[in-house]
């Protein structure tokens, strides 16, 4: 079946450290991809899409994301993170990649910062 | 920057009741959708709108919703007959698409609709 998949439910870092965030999603063709943010109480912000060209895209408040053809991944990293981005962070595809078309979003990653 | 604008933020509604969303999606936009997100749960297509109808449906958008473009500004969502498993938070979009290499959808903040 068709569908996007985010393993990790909840994730914590510790402010400063690295970040990756897990998104794989299961479509023949090579999708349009997006990463969205959720604060508490907020709408979804966009931080990053991949439509085509290069792999390695870089989106606001320092995150990029990396699109993987082999492994149907693309999976968002920050270097450093801040405490003012602990919040739900959701993958969404695009299947037919035109734009047009409806998004099927991930379960989510909840994300928590420690001092 | 410009951004799609949804109105109400919170509703309150008892069940059996018509409720009606609005959204004003980004103003050169042609295409425009209705998310909904039950909470704790993922985000969930409902419906897609294009040229003034309806260009896709998920299996959730059944006989109940319905979608107008009342103006050249306005796109509603009404709930004819309010459930209380209609509880969520409803997103607005809109999408850039044919307007170069955008072809990016945009949310609004939401309207977080409680039935009891």
């Amino acid at each position: 079946a068709q569908s996007v998949t985010q393993p990790d439910i909840h994730i914590t870092v510790s402010e400063g450290a690295s970040l990756e965030l897990r998104c794989n999603y299961s479509y023949g063709a090579t999708p349009y991809l997006f990463w969205y943010v959720q604060s508490p109480g907020q709408g979804l912000q966009l931080l990053l899409k991949y439509f085509s060209g290069d792999t390695l895209v870089q989106g606001i408040k320092g995150f990029e994301a990396e699109f993987k053809r082999s492994q149907s991944s693309f999976n968002l990293r920050k270097p450093s993170v801040h405490w003012s981005d602990a919040a739900e962070y959701f993958c969404a595809v695009d299947p037919r990649g035109t734009g047009a078309n409806n998004l099927f979003f991930g379960t989510g990653t909840r994300l928590t910062v420690i001092p | 920057e410009p951004e799609v604008t949804q109105t109400p933020s919170h509703q309150v509604t008892q069940m059996g009741q018509e409720v009606i969303l609005r959204c004003v999606p980004i103003s050169n936009h042609l295409y425009f959708y209705w998310y909904r997100q039950i909470l704790g749960q993922k985000v969930e297509f409902l419906v897609s709108f294009y040229n003034n109808e309806i260009s896709e449906k998920s299996e959730i958008f059944d006989d109940q919703f319905s979608v107008e473009r009342p103006d050249g500004s306005n796109f509603t969502l009404k709930i004819r007959s309010t459930k209380l498993e209609d509880s969520a938070m409803y997103f607005c979009a809109s999408s850039d698409f044919g307007k170069g290499a955008g072809n990016t959808i945009y949310f609004g903040e939401g309207s977080w609709l409680t039935v009891v």
